[in-house]
């Protein structure tokens, strides 16, 4: 199984709050994960991207941060929410790079911020 | 950076025809992937194929990499193929895939 669970589906936060969505994959050992943002009216934007356990390559500078403290998890945090935080937020995964293997996607969580 | 356009940004098809789905870019590209989101958000990776032609069930995809272009074929349309396709390409060595900004395709019954 090359199963990536995220949680929670949906979620609504006041700015000012702290945020962690959780990603997990299941099958292969070492994937290479990613958390991807889509805003409203399509776009995707590689946030971050993880070779390995404590590696993270930061794409866009922001108020979100990433980690990964185990193989097969990463995390997405922000200690204070702003309201352009709001967005489609997508975890995704691939064997080798996207250099040359494909690129498999959560369900995704939809984040709201109040 | 490169650039990706897909065109057309939205396409309307009556259930059971068919329809070409295209996707130029500015530079030479390592890799080239489909994907079909749903209406419901679900991303779903349809075709890794940085060169060549590839078919999978009613869904074919062909990229010529030489003149920097891919098509996505859909035959014999569903309403379960509406949705976002997008098309994403690698360049260099890196592991940034820059994706288009999509194609919407409603599929009518």
């Amino acid at each position: 199984s090359q199963t990536i669970h995220q949680w929670p589906a949906t979620l609504v936060q006041p700015v000012g709050s702290p945020l962690s969505l959780e990603c997990t994959v299941e099958g292969t050992s070492n994937p290479n994960l990613y958390w991807y943002r889509q805003a409203a009216g399509r776009g995707l934007q590689l946030l971050f991207y993880s070779v390995g356990i404590g590696q993270i390559s930061s794409e866009v500078p922001q108020n979100l941060s990433a980690s990964r403290p185990q193989d097969r998890q990463f995390i997405l945090s922000s200690k204070k929410l702003l309201l352009s935080d709001s967005g489609f937020y997508l975890c995704a995964r691939s064997i080798g790079t996207v250099y040359n293997s494909p690129l498999h996607f959560g369900n995704g969580t939809r984040l709201t911020v109040t | 950076g490169i650039q990706v356009e897909q065109s057309p940004p939205d396409l309307i098809l009556q259930e059971g025809a068919n329809s070409t789905l295209r996707c130029n870019f500015s530079d030479s590209v390592n890799n080239l992937q489909w994907f079909h989101q749903n209406p419901w958000g679900q991303l779903i990776n349809l075709f890794y194929i940085p060169s060549g032609t590839k078919q999978n069930g009613r869904l074919s995809a062909t990229t010529v990499a030489t003149e920097r272009y891919s098509l996505l074929y859909i035959s014999s349309s569903q309403t379960t193929d509406s949705g976002v396709y997008f098309c994403a390409v690698l360049t260099g060595a890196n592991s940034k895939l820059t994706f288009g900004k999509g194609i919407t395709l409603s599929v009518r019954p």
